[in-house]
């Protein structure tokens, strides 16, 4: 089973409105951290914004913010006043606890593509 | 602050061809990985660093080998390059303090032929 997943394959929004890019997570561990990572068509991965399971409050960075719904394991992305420069693809990514080498790495999921329209 | 870096950017192979990726980070992180990017399946990890001296594999290991002599540097090697190792690499490396997030390299282009 997946543990990031991404419904969303490919995603529309116009210039200057809000767009929701989803990511569900599935993970048995108390302390874990979610990502976020934009690749714009020019192949870099940039970081965007981090949540950690104990934050009470929704991370904001700039425009962007995570919708963190813990019940439902969901870390959404919102990306506000979306700009031409925001078409990219969207990776979701969550840390889980230690493993038996005490390395904690990431579980990818598989993308989202944003499509900004002027 | 140049932070991850790879070297070089684009390259490529023939089949049974040697490689080997660098990958240099000048934030003193304790961590670092190598990644493939595949259409359609995300990123995987190839191996990882805990620290100096230290490696580890991680998802799909096979074909290739790691070393890190040095903390800041962590190199990727392809023994014998097959058509399948045609991939976009990347490098990147985190801090064992904080949120641990990881920060990425521009990545490696490489295409055997």
């Amino acid at each position: 089973a997946q543990k990031i997943t991404q419904t969303q394959p490919g995603m529309f929004v116009q210039e200057k409105e809000a767009v929701t890019l989803d990511c569900t997570y599935d993970t048995s561990d108390q302390s874990y951290g979610l990502f976020w990572y934009k690749q714009p068509s020019s192949g870099e991965m940039i970081f965007l914004i981090y949540q950690g399971s104990y934050d009470e409050q929704n991370a904001t960075e700039g425009r962007y913010s995570l919708n963190f719904q813990k019940a439902r394991k969901s870390a959404n992305l919102v990306i506000s006043a979306s700009q031409l420069g925001d078409s990219a693809m969207y990776f979701c990514a969550m840390r889980e606890g230690p493993d038996a080498g005490n390395n904690r790495k990431l579980i990818w999921g598989l993308g989202t593509s944003l499509a900004v329209n002027p | 602050n140049a932070g991850v870096t790879q070297t070089p950017k684009f390259r490529v192979l023939k089949t049974g061809q040697s490689m080997t990726l660098l990958c240099a980070q000048d934030m003193n992180h304790e961590y670092m990985y190598w990644y493939r990017q595949d259409p359609g399946m995300g990123l995987r990890l190839i191996h990882y660093s805990v620290g100096e001296g230290t490696t580890a594999k991680g998802e799909v290991p096979d074909g290739y080998n790691v070393s890190r002599l040095k903390k800041q540097n962590f190199l990727l090697g392809l023994e014998s390059a097959a058509p399948s190792q045609t991939s976009v690499y990347f490098c990147a490396s985190s801090s064992l303090a904080g949120e641990e997030t990881q920060y990425f390299g521009p990545g490696t282009r490489l295409l055997v032929l």
